[in-house]
């Protein structure tokens, strides 16, 4: 499985946009990037994912390297419900959900 | 979207029994992911369910410490036997609908 590899921990104020970067040099050509955060005492809840071009949703945006070697999730206006540990993972269809999970990247938010 | 209950939510147990954590989900999938998360880490994949056939098991999991059924489309249980403190965690099971994975609440195991 190919691994991507993330900041431990990273910190926002509230309201202020917040860039989370992710490295995935050994990606292959039909990996998808799946972003997923996990909120305290919750199970991980599904953020966005893409393949190739930048994808918008309405809880964040996700921008790919043209090489796909990295990606970036972008919180626009950061809030304290958005303090979690966020994960970015790679996944090909092939395998059916199955979701390796690196480390994550702690995001606090302050006011 | 796919709503996943868990049961128990939470449970403490003595060393050498085991837990039965039962997982039912609102759709019909095909595989269904069994994770454990230790305190402070991230989640590891322990195994995945098809309907009809054995689990698959990842590397450092074993079926006679994690038996795992899955007698239908809909709901899937995962045995953790033999417990000792070392299993005090979280587990959670996972399924695949849509190119998105949704994750029950967990089941918070401790053993004491």
């Amino acid at each position: 499985d190919a691994k991507t590899t993330q900041p431990n921990s990273m910190e926002s104020n509230e309201e202020e946009p917040v860039h989370l970067p992710c490295n995935h040099s050994t990606i292959s050509g039909t990996d998808y990037i799946h972003w997923y955060r996990q909120l305290p005492s919750q199970g991980p809840e599904y953020v966005i994912h893409g393949l190739t071009s930048n994808v918008n949703n309405r809880m964040a945006s996700l921008a790919i390297a043209e090489d796909r070697k990295s990606s970036t999730l972008i919180l626009h206006r950061a809030t304290l419900r958005d303090a979690a540990v966020y994960y970015c993972i790679l996944s090909n269809y092939n395998q059916g959900g199955k979701l390796i999970f690196g480390q994550g990247t702690e995001l606090s938010v302050k006011p | 979207s796919a709503v996943i209950s868990q049961k128990p939510s939470r449970d403490i147990c003595q060393r050498g029994t085991s837990l039965t954590i039962q997982c039912q989900v609102d759709s019909q999938v095909t595989m269904m992911f069994w994770y454990r998360q230790q305190p402070g880490q991230s989640l590891t994949l322990i195994a995945t369910a098809n309907q009809g056939s054995e689990a698959t098991y990842e590397s450092g999991f074993v079926i006679d410490k994690f038996p795992i059924s899955r007698p239908n489309l809909t709901f899937s249980t995962l045995t953790v036997s033999n417990l000792s403190p070392e299993d005090s965690s979280i587990y959670l099971c996972s399924v695949w609908e849509s190119a998105e994975a949704f994750f029950g609440q967990g089941t918070r195991l401790t053993v004491v």
